[in-house]
């Protein structure tokens, strides 16, 4: 059994739509991560978060630790946000991460 | 202040020959991780650094692969004798851990590895 699992795999849309990316995870966590991939290889971290929400520019973040959830939003979402979106978590105590497989975002103009 | 840099951003190599690469932290960053990601999966890690101590291994890390940080600063990872399946993505992340639980890791572009 995997211990994150995000959705979905692939997503495309046009320039200007609202996007969401899920995260659902099975174990305890002291942090989540997301982080942005573009072609090429070079990851971007855009929040680490333990609790609540994170807003940065049109990316907000929200984690329900309760509910083992994460979530990645884009507002007015435009082509350069095309990018691989991966979460990644720190397991209590340990110093690692964990990190789901990926969301393939494609924006279209 | 410059960001995490990895050298060579790519290598071609055939099968049975040793490849290094090498990674350069963000200058006092106190830890160092390397993660390997294989085409269209997420990273996996490897093993990490504490200054020049090797705190974990994983069990991906067959005895072929070597890593060392002699310095505490940068950090080489060596594969011996490569087979194909060594072929992904090779990542090198760096933080400056301060005694808490979490850190914020900044990556590097990546050594992409070719085994043919």
């Amino acid at each position: 059994k995997n211990e994150v699992e995000q959705s979905p795999q692939n997503l495309t849309a046009q320039e200007g739509e609202f996007i969401t990316i899920n995260c659902s995870y099975s174990v305890g966590i002291s942090a989540l991560h997301w982080l942005q991939q573009h072609p090429g290889g070079g990851i971007v971290s855009l929040f680490m978060l333990s609790s609540g929400k994170k807003k940065h520019g049109r990316l907000i973040a929200t984690i329900n630790i309760q509910e083992k959830h994460s979530s990645l939003h884009i507002t007015a979402s435009h082509p350069r946000d095309s990018a691989v979106y991966i979460c990644a978590f720190l397991l209590q105590g340990a110093q690692k991460l964990v990190f789901g497989q990926g969301t393939r975002l494609t924006i279209n103009p | 202040d410059t960001g995490v840099s990895q050298d060579p951003r790519h290598k071609i190599t055939k099968r049975g020959q040793n490849v290094t690469f090498r990674c350069d932290p963000i200058s006092e960053h106190n830890r160092l991780y390397w993660y390997r990601q294989t085409l269209g999966q997420g990273p996996e890690f490897l093993t990490y650094f504490q200054n020049e101590a090797q705190l974990e291994k994983s069990r991906l890390l067959s005895d072929r692969f070597s890593a060392e940080r002699p310095k505490g600063s940068f950090s080489t990872l060596e594969i011996q004798r490569t087979e194909q399946g060594d072929s992904a993505m090779y990542l090198c992340a760096s933080s400056l851990w301060a005694g808490g639980e979490t850190d914020t890791q900044y990556f590097g572009p990546g050594t992409r590895l070719t085994v043919l």
